[in-house]
């Protein structure tokens, strides 16, 4: 089945403990991307990347990373969490043409005390 | 810097009737991509609709069509025959390299 696995679908932490967000996709795509949705602002993109070791940064980057040493995955790394990075979080990839639409993960939803 | 505004937080509409959610868009750029996307509680994301920008034929998905006037930056979403299927949030949502979302409309469909 053609998918987008984000993992972990729920986590709560503490400020300052480093946490990876993995997605992974299954379809070949070379577009993938992380969102973090909030009430009221809708889905804001933090990184992009357009192929295997191309990153770039999207409208809230601060306080994130990213890599793609592969093309199936982009895992979201965030050093040092704090409570304003509380949200929820979706990963999506899509072919790299601006007119392909983006297949979404399940989200995760993310905690930081 | 590009830009989505959907101005409608919230709408409502009677079953079987027929709805247009607003969304406005700036940019500078020629090629890009225009889409709209449902979120139903379950908070998947759903493709609705796409519009080539360079295309001035509206495009039509069903029950769902869309009014896309590029000089005005305008791009909204007429859903006809409404369901109580479609009770969703939807978004706006500009491509060119980035992807730029509206803030959201929340749909609610009245039996």
């Amino acid at each position: 089945e053609a998918q987008v696995t984000q993992n972990p679908r729920y986590l709560i932490t503490v400020t300052g403990k480093k946490l990876t967000v993995t997605c992974s996709q299954n379809m070949n795509h070379e577009y993938m991307s992380w969102y973090r949705q909030d009430p009221g602002l809708g889905l804001r993109q933090i990184y992009y990347s357009m192929n295997v070791e191309v990153t770039d940064k999207g409208d809230v980057p601060e306080g994130y990373k990213v890599s793609r040493k592969e093309k199936r995955n982009f895992p979201l790394i965030l050093e040092s969490p704090s409570p304003n990075q509380t949200s929820l979080y979706f990963c999506a990839s899509s072919f790299s043409g601006r007119g392909q639409p983006q297949h979404f993960g399940d989200g995760t939803r993310l905690s930081i005390l | 810097a590009q830009t989505v505004t959907q101005s409608q937080p919230e709408m409502s509409v009677q079953e079987a009737e027929t709805v247009t959610l607003s969304c406005t868009y700036d940019t500078s750029e020629s090629d890009y991509y225009l889409f709209w996307y449902k979120q139903p509680p379950s908070r998947q994301m759903i493709l609705v609709i796409r519009q080539e920008a360079y295309k001035q034929q509206n495009a039509t998905e069903n029950r769902f069509s869309v009014n896309f006037q590029k000089a005005a930056k305008s791009f909204s979403l007429k859903i006809s025959d409404s369901q109580l299927g479609d009770a969703a949030m939807y978004f706006c949502a500009y491509r060119d390299d980035k992807i730029i979302f509206g803030k959201g409309t929340r749909l609610h469909i009245l039996p």
